[in-house]
């Protein structure tokens, strides 16, 4: 069975550093590129990036570069999201997704929440 | 960026109906249109990829068209299950925008 399990919901202080983790399983990792999606609390779904954990080539949204850094170890079939100093707007669930034309899996989801 | 507009932003339907949401594309995408459905506290699911292909295990009474700007999905009889949030994305460039959602209540 194909599945895309995400690390545990997250609470943090501003200033702080973050890497959240997605672990693909059931198929070949490399095959298929890794995506992330954000939704802020009540909102909409924000297209974050991609990378494809063949070759690590990543793809930001103009939003999301340099506020982000996308990653993937094909060695242990994970993607990872990382923040090297949080926001309170930072707040919100992220999903990985598995695909790079459309998602055809979906993580359950981390809830970072960033607060003082 | 491309933006996705979808409209209704929100609709009540009853059991039974048919139910039409579109999506507008501000730049012609082809064919690189793609449906998903968000439950209430759930992930979102893929409904439908390239405007017109149904997904593994979607039933058959959801159905994706259009091309270019315009795109439909359509739900042919609305079931109690199908009370969710839609979104549609366009995947013709980077960045891979979503629409902002259209929530569907079941009357």
């Amino acid at each position: 069975e194909v599945q895309l399990v995400q690390s545990g919901t997250e609470v943090k202080k501003p200033g702080e550093s973050l890497k959240i983790s997605c672990k693909g399983s059931g198929y070949s990792f490399t095959t298929y590129w890794i995506g992330w999606v954000r939704q802020m609390p009540g909102k909409g779904l924000e297209w974050m990036g991609i990378i494809n954990p063949a070759d690590s080539d990543t793809r930001y949204s103009p939003s999301f570069q340099g506020q982000v850094t996308i990653s993937a170890d094909k060695s242990i079939s994970t993607a990872y999201l990382q923040w090297s100093s949080l926001k309170a707007s930072d707040t919100a669930m992220y999903y990985c997704a598995r695909g790079e034309i459309w998602f055809d899996r979906w993580g359950q989801g981390t809830l970072v929440t960033v607060s003082s | 960026d491309i933006q996705m507009t979808q409209s209704p932003s929100s609709l009540s339907a009853s059991v039974g109906d048919r139910v039409t949401i579109t999506c507008r594309a501000s730049q012609r995408i082809g064919s690189y249109l793609n449906w998903y459905q968000q439950k209430p506290g759930k992930a979102p699911k893929l409904l439908i990829s390239a405007a017109s292909s149904l997904h593994t295990g979607v039933p058959s009474r959801f159905s994706g068209s259009g091309s270019g700007t315009d795109f439909t999905l359509t739900i042919s009889s609305l079931q109690p299950e199908d009370l969710a949030t839609y979104y549609c994305q366009q995947s013709y460039s980077s960045p891979h925008t979503f629409g902002q959602g259209t929530k569907l209540e079941i009357k």
